[in-house]
């Protein structure tokens, strides 16, 4: 079954505890994005990846890293998590843009950050 | 810089109305896609609708329906006789050539049955 999967699903710790939520796709897709949903404001971009060792900044790329060393994996890094990056997170990925690119969206993380 | 407006925050109607759900956005790109995706209260993201700015036929598919004008940059959804499991947030996006997606705040649609 073609899915992105997103690890861990719900997250409660506390200011300045790294942390990291996994994301992996078994679509072959070469473009991966992380996002988050805040009430009233939608979802805003923080990372993208067009492929392999290619990432870029999104809307809100503060207090967050991102790496893409496998096409399948691209993992979501909160070196010191603040109580400001609790929020509903996603991420999604696609084949190219030029296929449509239709994104395909995790079942979203839920942290909070105490 | 791209932008998608989604001015209703709720719309909450009776079961069986029609409901249309307005959608607004802005980019100078000529080539672009827009879409649309449902939100349920278990909250993951279901894809709905692709259209390409160059397609502006509307299209049906089952009680659904897509109004896309390019002349007043609207991508209007309609959802016919609604039915409570239609109760969801519903979000229009926006992607450039940038691969960004784009999301408007997102309307809260509530079916009373």
């Amino acid at each position: 079954e073609a899915q992105v999967t997103q690890n861990p699903r719900y997250l409660i710790t506390v200011t300045g505890k790294k942390l990291t939520v996994t994301c992996s796709q078994n679509m072959n897709h070469e473009y991966m994005s992380w996002y988050r949903q805040d009430p009233g404001l939608g979802l805003r971009q923080i990372y993208y990846s067009m492929n392999v060792e290619v990432t870029d900044k999104g809307d809100v790329p503060e207090g967050y890293k991102v790496s893409r060393k496998e096409k399948r994996n691209f993992p979501l890094i909160l070196e010191s998590p603040s109580p400001n990056q609790t929020s509903l997170y996603f991420c999604a990925s696609s084949l190219s843009w030029a296929a449509g690119g239709t994104q395909h969206f995790g079942d979203g993380t839920r942290l909070s950050i105490l | 810089a791209q932008k998608v407006t989604q001015a209703q925050t709720e719309i909450s109607v009776v079961e069986k109305e029609d409901v249309t759900l307005d959608c607004v956005y802005e980019t100078r790109d000529t080539t672009y896609y827009l879409f649309w995706y449902k939100q349920p209260p278990s909250g993951e993201l279901v894809f709905l609708i692709r259209r390409n700015s160059f397609d502006e036929q509307n299209e049906i598919s089952g009680r659904y329906s897509w109004n896309f004008q390019k002349s007043t940059s609207s991508f209007n959804f309609t959802i016919t006789a609604s039915q409570v499991v239609d109760s969801a947030v519903y979000f229009c996006a926006l992607s450039v050539r940038d691969y960004k997606l784009s999301f408007g705040a997102g309307t809260t649609v509530t079916v009373r049955a």
